[in-house]
């Protein structure tokens, strides 16, 4: 079974501070997709890095995909309220499966 | 163009009842997912439908299963209910793979077993 762990689970930050988010794996993945959750809402893709070393760039958002495709982290900078949600990583595996991490959590404090 | 519709919003069964949630994907969609998110285990995949076919299939017992029309939508269906299957299911879909094309979920059908 392939796993993969974010931390931090939850993260409570002021708005105007920067944070990274962590999404490790003991596997490779062929790809790795970065969602945000609001609630009562479905997950909404934001990025999805394939290459080994990857680096995207979504306004203040910064996705870096490992050299060895097994993790992946995502950096905010100047975090706005609107930011707040579960962040979740998914890894894409050989057989097109989507694997997601137990997400995290960020509330930005106004 | 519309979203992805789920149906019902919200459901309440008693244990050992059957339930039946349906999800209609984007216009043009072929591939449907099914995933089951509670607060203890996060996002698990359940099965992926494609063309009416059952491509993938998660590690969930026999009493989860689903299908898939011909017009794309799909349905999934729990039987026995026990009062672990409460939670979050959110069907995806995407023009393809899944894991190939971007995936588009609903606002899922929050389950609870009493």
């Amino acid at each position: 079974t392939q796993l993969l762990e974010q931390s931090p689970q939850f993260l409570s930050i002021q708005e105007g501070e920067n944070l990274t988010v962590y999404c490790n794996s003991s596997s490779v993945f062929s790809s790795l997709q970065w969602y945000r959750q609001e609630p009562g809402e479905g997950p909404v893709l934001l990025v999805t890095v394939v290459t080994g070393g990857e680096v995207k760039k979504l306004k203040r958002l910064t996705f870096q995909f490992g050299d060895a495709r097994k993790d992946s982290s995502l950096h905010i900078t100047a975090a706005q309220p609107g930011d707040t949600g579960l962040y979740l990583c998914a890894g894409v595996n050989a057989g097109n499966m989507l694997t997601f991490g137990g997400g995290t959590r960020l509330m930005v404090k106004p | 163009k519309a979203g992805v519709t789920q149906t019902p919003r919200y459901l309440i069964k008693t244990r050992g009842q059957q339930v039946t949630l349906s999800c209609s994907p984007i216009s043009g969609h072929r591939s449907v997912s099914w995933y089951q998110q509670t607060p203890g285990q996060g996002l698990q995949f359940l099965f992926e439908y494609f063309s009416e076919t059952q491509r993938n299939k998660g590690n969930f017992p026999g009493r989860f299963s689903g299908r898939q029309f011909s017009n794309s939508r799909s349905e999934m269906n729990v039987s026995t209910l026990e009062l672990g299957d409460s939670a979050l299911y959110l069907c995806a879909s995407s023009r393809y793979q899944v894991a190939d094309t971007e995936a588009f979920f609903g606002q899922g059908t929050r389950l609870t077993v009493v």
